[in-house]
């Protein structure tokens, strides 16, 4: 049984596309996460959700936008994609301050 | 947020060789979390640290956090490949989000 699972795995898209990736977790855990982890490994937090509310939302670009339709679910939605944003993109959940669990991840290809 | 510097950025050994990573911090942090992520892979949980001084073992893995918690280390006797990955150590900011140190990678070499 996947923990953290997202999708897709793999995302190639052109520039100026919108784009969404999927995230659900099993653990029964109350904060979600989205980081992003450029090409020289460093992770980064973009979002998180406590109980389907926003409490982290470090500076990204606006058109990132997530959405949490329930405490089980995170999704993260990409407007007019930039060469920029090529990057693995983690969704990770905890139960509050306690480690956190990563998905597989996604790998955005950005042409 | 609470950054963390992390040492070295590589390290190469041979198997059997011990390895020992560095997580500093100018501010006192109030946990830390270590973190391995292998090749392709995905960050896994390791362990947290809370308590000033506190040691931790995992197997062939030992965790501290310093007196003052404003550092860590991770160190590992006797590495073997399976060991092979990015270690990265985190600090909590503002109670939920994690701002990780830019990791330390490890090869292991038979």
């Amino acid at each position: 049984d996947t923990a953290v699972s997202q999708t897709p795995k793999y995302l190639v898209t052109q520039m100026g596309n919108d784009k969404s990736i999927k995230c659900e977790q099993n653990l029964g855990h109350d904060t979600m996460y989205w980081y992003k982890q450029d090409s020289k490994k460093f992770l980064k937090i973009m979002f998180s959700y406590n109980n389907k509310e926003l409490i982290i939302n470090e500076t990204v670009p606006n058109r990132f936008s997530p959405k949490s339709p329930d405490k089980a679910h995170l999704n993260l939605h990409i407007n007019s994609l930039e060469l920029g944003d090529s990057a693995v993109y983690f969704c990770a959940s905890s139960q509050g301050r306690s480690g956190q669990f990563f998905g597989p991840g996604t790998r955005l290809t950005v042409l | 947020g609470q950054q963390v510097m992390q040492i070295p950025q590589y390290q190469h050994v041979q198997e059997g060789e011990d390895f020992t990573t560095y997580c500093n911090s100018s501010t006192t942090l109030s946990n830390i979390q270590w973190y391995k992520q292998r090749p392709g892979g995905h960050p896994v949980f390791l362990i947290q640290l809370v308590k000033s001084g506190e040691v931790k073992k995992q197997k062939r893995l030992t965790f501290q956090f310093g007196e003052a918690k404003k550092n860590s280390s991770l160190h590992i006797t006797a590495t073997q490949t399976t060991d092979v990955g990015t270690y990265f150590c985190a600090a909590s900011n503002s109670g939920y989000a994690l701002n990780f140190g830019k990791g330390t990678s490890l090869l292991v070499t038979p």
